[in-house]
């Protein structure tokens, strides 16, 4: 079955860390989004990728870093540079970039980040 | 800047009642699409419902339904027969016309079906 896979579901970092979460597509889509979710705040964009090797950053790049080097895998990096990493954190993807369904995201299930 | 705001952050409903959820947006662009993302406790968002703004229809999904009302910049989301399953987060979500525009999530509300 196509669609996106995010590991670890759980992760707990201790302070001064970093952490890679992964985020894997078979959905053949160009576009691949990573958020943050926090309890009241909605999603918020950290990076996104609309093709292989380029990335932008997103409205909370800030302590975070990603790469694009497959068009499957665009994995994300929580830095010791992010001061609250504690969150819920969602990898999504997108068939079409242009049009309506460039707004369609299919998401993965999501990695809780944990600080301890 | 865009903004969408959803000013209602908890609501329930009877099982097989009806019910809306609210969503507001502000922008002066002409061209945009409109989104209903559902979060079901198990945490996956899948999407809805969408609607082209330059389309006067209402887009319908089977029970889920919208109330596009473009000059006052509204966006509703109509749930009919409510089913326990539909409880969940629901997103409202803006997306400017264009090559590489982002979505814009509202902070979301919680759905609650009562039995």
């Amino acid at each position: 079955d196509g669609g996106i896979t995010q590991s670890p579901k759980y992760l707990f970092r201790k302070e001064g860390q970093n952490v890679t979460l992964s985020c894997e597509q078979n959905l053949n889509h160009d576009a691949m989004y990573w958020y943050r979710q926090d309890p009241g705040q909605g999603l918020r964009l950290i990076y996104y990728s609309q093709i292989v090797n380029d990335f932008q950053k997103g409205d909370i790049a800030e302590g975070y870093s990603v790469s694009r080097e497959k068009k499957e895998s665009f994995p994300l990096t929580v830095t010791s540079a992010q001061k609250n990493p504690t969150a819920f954190y969602l990898c999504a993807s997108s068939i079409d970039r242009f049009g309506p369904r460039g707004g369609e995201l299919f998401f993965g299930e999501g990695s809780r980040l944990t600080v301890l | 800047a865009q903004t969408v705001t959803q000013s209602q952050p908890e609501m329930s409903v009877q099982e097989a009642e009806t019910v809306t959820l609210s969503c507001t947006y502000d922008t002066s662009e002409s061209d945009y699409y409109l989104f209903w993302y559902k979060q079901p406790p198990s945490r996956q968002m899948i999407l809805v419902i969408r609607q082209e703004a330059y389309k006067q229809q209402n887009a319908t999904e089977n029970r889920f339904s919208v109330n596009f009302q473009k000059a006052a910049k509204s966006f509703s989301l109509k749930i009919s027969d409510s089913q326990l399953g539909d409880a969940a987060m629901y997103f409202c979500a803006y997306r400017r016309q264009g090559g590489s525009e982002k979505l814009v999530f509202g902070k979301g509300m919680k759905l609650t079906v009562n039995p």
